[in-house]
């Protein structure tokens, strides 16, 4: 597994505001995943970032509005934009540490109000 | 129809019996597949993998695959208070790094 933190835990922020959310994993890994989970509901995926590349974004998530940077192999931020309080969600990062296999390990997450 | 089918729930087993938990998946072509564990306010936590037909245990966690059926399973015997949560069933697509997710089941363990 990988140990994978997430800054910040939580915020509340205003519409029309930006919030960077950063995802720190303790190992080199390829491929980090961000998802999004709204309350009482699963997890969808928003982008795969790969470092040294752009991010690959799902079916009705752009780069626009999530911005995602990957510096680096241990490194990756997702930035919601233009926030409203449709965007209040729980953020998960989440990376696959062994490349051959593919289990996922999620960070703790970022609890995202908006209001 | 959905890509990852789960019962919502919520389910509820006695303390110390088997929870069955179930999860059907539409694409043929899926490899791989995953049990995570979300506590109320938690991140999900991997459990179980399974990549072949047939059962894998551990500990008092078994998975079940039927791949004919498109069907994975968990099991989890002598279920604990602290087995309470909500159970992600996510498949992961041949020649792709991608999971996807079922909806979950809400599992409750009664004292």
């Amino acid at each position: 597994s990988a140990v994978i933190s997430q800054k910040p835990s939580r915020d509340i922020c205003q519409r029309g505001t930006s919030l960077t959310i950063q995802c720190q994993v303790d190992s080199q890994v390829t491929m980090m995943f961000w998802y999004r989970q709204q309350p009482g509901q699963s997890l969808t995926l928003i982008a795969t970032a790969n470092q040294g590349s752009e991010a690959t974004y799902e079916s009705g998530f752009v780069i626009d509005k999530f911005p995602i940077s990957r510096p680096n192999l241990t490194f990756s931020t997702l930035t919601v934009s233009n926030m409203s309080p449709e965007d209040s969600s729980i953020y998960l990062c989440s990376v696959n540490p062994s490349g051959s296999v593919n289990e996922q390990f999620f960070g703790p997450g970022t609890r995202l109000t908006v209001l | 129809q959905k890509e990852v089918e789960q019962n919502s729930g919520p389910l509820s087993v006695p303390e110390g019996a088997i929870a069955s938990l179930n999860c059907t998946y539409s694409d043929r072509v899926s490899q791989s597949f995953f049990w995570y564990r979300q506590y109320s306010g938690k991140s999900p936590e991997l459990i179980m993998s399974i990549y072949s037909n047939g059962d894998k245990e551990d500990g008092r966690f078994t998975a079940q695959l039927n791949k004919a059926s498109q069907y994975v399973s968990l099991l989890i015997r002598d279920s604990q208070p602290s087995d309470s949560a909500t159970y992600l069933c996510a498949v992961n697509r041949f020649g792709n790094e991608k999971l996807t997710f079922g909806t979950g089941t809400r599992l409750t363990i009664i004292p």
